[in-house]
């Protein structure tokens, strides 16, 4: 099975500044790979796939880059709305499709 | 506008059983490959079964093989997850979600299975 790593577990930053967060996979995934957003009390969102390409009516300030194993996931200036858990998650080995275990995007 | 809407979930004891059920609209539900994923209390997301649009393959996390199945009812526009020989570790949000190229496009809210004597 492979195994997603992200990284920091927690990232603190201040609004309008850029946040990177990271994700690893054990093994090459190609760019076979999603981002999810998950806000307290609420379902995950889908953000990304294809490791690059922004879901439907995903603000342009997200943007993922990568492929093979190495991801990021840049969000260029934060806004309030999003300090939240985000997750990355491998789809090139099927099933399952593994997540990372999310990164916490806290206000500095 | 697609909606999931997942129902069923509960208390129960160890060893009981419960059945789940997701509520789909918004799309031709039988175009799509369904999913079951779980995240226990203030833990990450957890894969836990599949089933393709015509019912005709199923797939199971190592964890819940040979105790949870998954089913659909295309009639209905409904995808169930039956949940036997529950355990504590199985205590989690269940969300029903719809695939889209093998990721998840959208995902219901929830329902909350609490496994506990």
């Amino acid at each position: 099975e492979i195994v997603m790593t992200q990284s920091p577990a927690t990232l603190s930053v201040s609004p309008g500044e850029r946040a990177t967060l990271s994700c690893r996979a054990s093994q090459s995934v190609s760019s076979n790979l999603a981002w999810y957003q998950q806000k307290p009390g609420q379902a995950p969102r889908l953000l990304i796939s294809g490791a690059s390409t922004r879901a439907t009516g995903i603000p342009a300030r997200f943007s993922g880059s990568g492929s093979g194993t190495e991801f990021t996931l840049t969000i260029s200036s934060l806004q309030s709305e999003d300090f939240a858990v985000y997750y990355c998650q491998q789809y090139n080995t099927w099933p399952p499709g593994t997540f990372g275990q999310g990164t916490r995007l806290d206000i500095k | 506008e697609v909606q999931l809407v997942e129902s069923g979930g509960a208390v129960v004891q160890p060893g009981g059983s419960l059945r789940l059920s997701c509520a789909a609209s918004g799309f031709t539900f039988d175009d799509y490959t369904m999913h079951w994923v779980r995240q226990a209390p203030g833990k990450g997301l957890e894969w836990v079964s599949l089933i393709t649009w015509d019912g005709g393959s199923t797939y199971y996390a190592d964890s819940v093989k040979g105790r949870f199945t998954i089913s659909r009812d295309n009639s209905k526009n409904s995808l169930y997850l039956q949940m036997n020989t529950l355990r504590t570790e199985d205590s989690a949000l269940y969300y029903c979600a719809k695939e889209r190229h093998q990721y998840f496009d959208y995902w219901g809210q929830g329902t909350l299975v609490t496994v506990s004597s």
